[in-house]
């Protein structure tokens, strides 16, 4: 059973810090997606990959957040500087098709004190 | 241009009654559309999608959609509601041309009573 994998699942950091997280797409899989998740703005997706090029980052804070495919075996979503208000949930998703259906990561929980 | 709307943050209820979730969108081109079920602690994982087959779409858990052109809807529904399906639901939208992503509903968080 094919499965998107993300760590790590839960990361506590103090503002200030650098922060990684780690995806491991569906094999096969061409599209990768990265969203937020808050209570307050719901699911915001923050960047988009095909065939490991960013096609849309319009969502990410350019100043402090970078998203990078180095294989097609990893994407990688970087904060740095943290903040606080970056407190969130963040899925990585993956599919074949931009349009057709994604596949969910469990999410890693981000907490910055 | 795609957007999505869910009315209703919260549905409640009763253990063995209908489970109604609304989505209505819009789209410029014939759309796909999904609703995806998130538990908790959970990513999201699909339920159910409409690619212009059957009009009626059934899903995992019981849960089915009915595509409505003329109302530009998707609702969710199963005839009877249990325990286990409380969870949050999102509906989202895609156009099938070009290589538009999903846009995503603000969510629908079901609650059930015994």
């Amino acid at each position: 059973d094919a499965r998107v994998t993300q760590t790590p699942r839960h990361k506590v950091t103090e503002m200030g810090q650098e922060v990684t997280m780690r995806c491991q797409p569906i094999l096969g899989h061409n599209t990768v997606f990265w969203y937020r998740q808050t209570m307050m703005q719901g699911l915001e997706l923050l960047a988009y990959f095909r065939n490991r090029a960013p096609l849309d980052d319009s969502g990410m804070p350019k100043d402090r957040f970078s998203a990078e495919m180095p294989d097609a075996t990893l994407a990688t979503l970087k904060i740095q500087p943290s903040e606080p208000r970056d407190s969130a949930v963040y899925f990585c998703a993956s599919g074949l098709l931009a349009a057709d259906t994604q596949y969910f990561g469990p999410g890693t929980r981000l907490t910055v004190l | 241009a795609q957007s999505v709307t869910q009315l209703g943050s919260h549905v409640s209820v009763s253990e063995g009654a209908l489970v109604l979730l609304r989505c209505n969108y819009s789209s410029s081109v014939p759309p796909y559309l999904f609703w995806y079920v998130q538990y908790p602690n959970q990513g999201l994982q699909l339920l159910l999608k409409y690619t212009s087959a059957a009009t009626l779409v059934k899903g995992i858990n019981g849960f089915e959609a009915e595509f409505k052109k003329s109302e530009t809807s998707f609702h969710l529904t199963k005839p009877s509601a249990h325990m286990s399906d409380a969870a949050e639901y999102f509906c989202a939208v895609s156009e099938k041309s070009g290589s538009y992503i999903p846009t995503f509903g603000r969510g629908t968080s079901l609650i059930v009573h015994p």
